[in-house]
C-alpha cells in the first residue's frame, strides 16, 4: 500500500513567521513530488513541484526533498493570513495518479 | 497555461437519480484523466484512471457499475454516478497531465459538489 503521511495539524503560526510542513512517503519508486494548497470547498492548487534531491525555491516557498529519507517538506516564509489553508503533499511515479497525504491545516494569525 | 474545466460545479438531486459530471482539457490533449473523491475533512482519494479509447481502471473498493467513466475523446472524460444515494454525496474532482510520461504536474478541475437528498 503506497502511503503519504502528513501531520494533520492544525499548525498555527503568527503572521510573518516561517511555517514548516512535513511529509513522508512509502514508495521508493516515487519520482515526482508536489505540494498543493486547498481552501475549504475548493479544488487543490499547485504550489510547488520538486523532482530531485535538495531545495527548490519559488518566492516565499521552498520545497525540500530527501529521497534517501523519503521525506518532503515545504517552508513558507513571511507567512500571511491568506496562506491559511490545508496543504496537501502528493507523490507519484511519472505519468501516474497522485497519491495524496491527508493534509496539514495551517492557520496564520494576524 | 493548461486548464481543466469541470461541469457542473454543484448538483443537488433526489436519491435514485443518475448524475453526469464532465471533465474537459481546454487547451491540451489528455490521453489519461483521473477522478478523485473527497469527503469532508478528508484527503483526495483516487477513484479511477480514465484512458482515452479504453476502459477505465478502478481503484479497489470503487464500484465500476455505479461510477461509469467514459473517455471518448482526447479532451473529454465523463463520470456518471448511477442511482445516486446520500452516501455518494461528496466532492468529485478530475485531473489530467498535460504531457505524457515526463515529470509534469497534474492540472485539476474546479470540482463538483454532489449532494444527494
Amino acid at each position: 500500500q503506497k502511503e503519504v503521511e502528513q501531520n494533520s495539524g492544525p499548525l498555527s503560526v503568527p503572521e510573518g513567521a516561517i511555517a514548516s510542513l512535513n511529509c513522508t512517503y512509502s514508495d521508493r519508486g516515487s519520482q515526482s513530488f508536489f505540494w498543493y494548497r486547498q481552501y475549504s470547498g475548493k479544488s487543490p492548487e499547485l504550489i510547488m513541484s520538486i523532482y530531485s534531491n535538495g531545495d527548490k525555491e519559488d518566492g516565499r516557498f521552498t520545497a525540500q526533498l530527501n529521497k534517501a529519507s523519503q521525506y518532503v517538506s515545504l517552508l513558507i516564509r513571511d507567512s500571511q493570513p491568506s496562506d491559511s489553508a490545508t496543504y496537501l503533499c502528493a507523490v507519484s511515479q511519472a505519468g501516474t495518479a497522485l497519491i495524496f497525504g491527508k493534509g496539514t491545516t495551517l492557520s496564520v494569525s494576524s | 497555461g493548461a486548464v481543466v474545466s469541470q461541469h457542473p460545479s454543484w448538483v443537488i438531486c433526489k436519491s435514485g437519480t443518475s448524475v453526469k459530471i464532465e471533465c474537459r482539457s481546454l487547451d491540451f490533449q489528455a490521453t489519461t484523466m483521473f477522478w478523485y473523491r473527497q469527503f469532508p475533512k478528508q484527503s483526495l482519494m483516487l477513484m479511477a484512471t480514465s484512458n482515452e479509447g479504453s476502459k477505465a481502471t478502478y481503484e479497489q473498493g470503487v464500484e465500476k457499475d455505479k461510477f461509469l467513466i467514459n473517455h471518448a475523446s482526447l479532451t473529454l472524460s465523463t463520470l456518471t454516478v448511477t442511482s445516486a444515494h446520500p452516501e455518494d454525496s461528496s466532492f468529485y474532482i478530475c485531473s489530467a497531465y498535460q504531457g505524457a510520461g515526463s515529470n509534469q504536474p497534474q492540472h485539476f478541475g474546479d470540482g463538483t459538489r454532489l449532494s444527494i437528498l
